[in-house]
């Protein structure tokens, strides 16, 4: 079965400053990756995806990530923080032919500074 | 576009009582999630719909907890009896029909219920 790790349960950074937050995943072959965005109160919602193709994808809000496949991993990347992008971030993954299922991280809270 | 629509938002109950959550997909989605998610944790999949149909209930707790889609499109998830460790979000998400496979779909998410059991 698939996994998703989110070594970082809490990270904090100032305004303006980048960002990386980090995913690795547990699977056999090249899997569907996502990335969410979950603000207090509200439901997860799609930053990114990655299913084949370029390694680096693009996302709302300024956000991009990279698959890594020598390393299982799938990063979270921001240039310049803003103070609205703190929340919780989600890495998701879905393994072909495992029944429709997504797997979940953890999750990231980031917290920005002033 | 109307977003996933879940209510209650909040509810708190006594344990051993029943309680009901509803959600109402995105209009034309045909795949429907339910979710829980437990404080400081990601969502875990309870079960999954297409139209009418649950394909993947394998982490639904069958003894206390089911789930109806009678017309395939929204969906109540219902806990009797609730216990003390029922406390979570309950979150419901649903997908467009694509040629793509169900694993690589966006999934769209409700706000979720808080659900208190004391």
């Amino acid at each position: 079965a698939q996994s998703v790790t989110q070594p970082d349960i809490h990270i904090t950074v100032s305004e303006g400053a980048s960002l990386e937050l980090r995913c690795n995943y547990s699977y056999g072959a090249t899997p569907y990756l996502f990335w969410y965005v979950q603000s207090p109160g509200q439901g997860l919602q799609l930053l990114l995806k990655y299913f084949s193709g370029d390694t680096l994808v693009q996302g709302i809000k300024g956000f991009e990530a990279e698959f890594k496949r020598s390393q299982s991993s799938f990063n979270l990347r921001k240039p310049s923080v803003h103070w609205s992008d703190a929340a919780e971030y989600f890495c998701a993954v879905g393994a072909f032919g495992n029944a429709g299922k997504s797997t979940f991280g953890d999750g990231t809270t980031l917290t920005v500074k002033p | 576009e109307a977003g996933v629509v879940q209510s209650p938002r909040y509810k708190i109950i006594e344990k051993k009582q029943p309680v009901a959550f509803w959600c109402n997909p995105i209009s034309g989605h045909n795949t429907l999630y339910w979710y829980l998610q437990n404080l400081g944790q990601g969502p875990e999949l309870l079960i999954r719909y297409e139209n009418e149909e649950a394909v993947d209930d394998s982490q639904l707790p069958k003894d206390r907890f089911s789930a109806e889609r009678l017309k395939g499109v929204d969906s109540t998830l219902k806990i009797q009896p609730a216990e003390l460790g029922d406390s979570a979000v309950y979150l419901c998400a649903s997908s467009p029909r694509t040629d793509r496979a169900a694993e690589g779909r966006e999934q769209f998410f409700g706000p979720g219920t808080r659900l208190t059991v004391l």
